[in-house]
């Protein structure tokens, strides 16, 4: 089985602080995804990053790609109430194929 | 950007009957969809895979017979659930990859949530 482990499960925090979430793998992806899922709506892509070592920002939110393609981070600065929502890391093997989920972070965050 | 549309977004049904959710590209076409079902505060579990013009390729552990999956266009997908019982109740989730420029990238539907009293 192809597994993503995803870390942490649940983080709460309180506004101003950082964070970041990992997601690790003995298998090598071709792409993986970040996205953030609130409750009862789908999930809505971050980022997708696909090199080794790449390194992608969006705001306040910064994504790396592990130099193998193993693994890959989220870092989230100063952090505010907005962010909570469920994080979710997922791998592709293949161009358009299925992807392997991680666990998800629920992300919490008080003001 | 790419949007996947997923109809009904809630269902309410009785034991024993079948329900049927949709999920549409609306603007691309897409030859795979994806099925997910997704428990509270837990993360995506892929259920199957849609391939438009041939049989579903199902993960392990899911019942074929049970989750009938049909894409019979390429815009198009369908997840019937059948028989429906109350442990089938869940939140179902597809999704679909533009390909294209956008090969690396999946869009997922909004989600539906079906609750079998």
């Amino acid at each position: 089985t192809q597994l993503l482990e995803q870390s942490p499960q649940f983080l709460s925090i309180q506004e101003g602080e950082n964070l970041t979430v990992y997601c690790n793998s003995s298998s090598v992806f071709s792409s993986l995804q970040w996205y953030r899922q609130e409750p009862g709506e789908g999930p809505v892509l971050l980022v997708t990053v696909v090199t080794g070592g790449e390194v992608k920002k969006l705001k306040r939110l910064t994504f790396q790609f592990g130099d193998a393609r193993k693994d890959s981070s989220l870092h989230i600065t100063a952090a505010q109430p907005g962010d909570t929502g469920l994080y979710l890391c997922a791998g592709a093997h293949n161009q358009g194929g299925k992807l392997i989920f991680g666990q998800g972070t629920e992300l919490s965050v008080k003001p | 950007g790419a949007v996947v549309s997923q109809h009904p977004s809630r269902v309410i049904c009785k034991s024993g009957t079948s329900v049927k959710i949709e999920c549409r590209s609306l603007d691309f076409q897409a030859t795979t969809m994806f099925w997910y079902r997704q428990f509270p505060k837990k993360s995506l579990m892929l259920m199957a895979t849609s391939n438009e013009g041939s049989k579903a390729t199902y993960e392990q552990g899911v019942e074929k017979d049970k989750f009938l999956i049909n894409h019979a266009s390429l815009t198009l997908s369908t997840l019937t659930v059948t028989s429906a019982h109350p442990e089938d109740s869940s939140f179902y989730i597809c999704s679909a990859p533009p390909g294209g420029y956008a090969k690396n990238i999946q869009y997922f539907g909004a989600g539906t949530r079906l609750s079998v009293l």
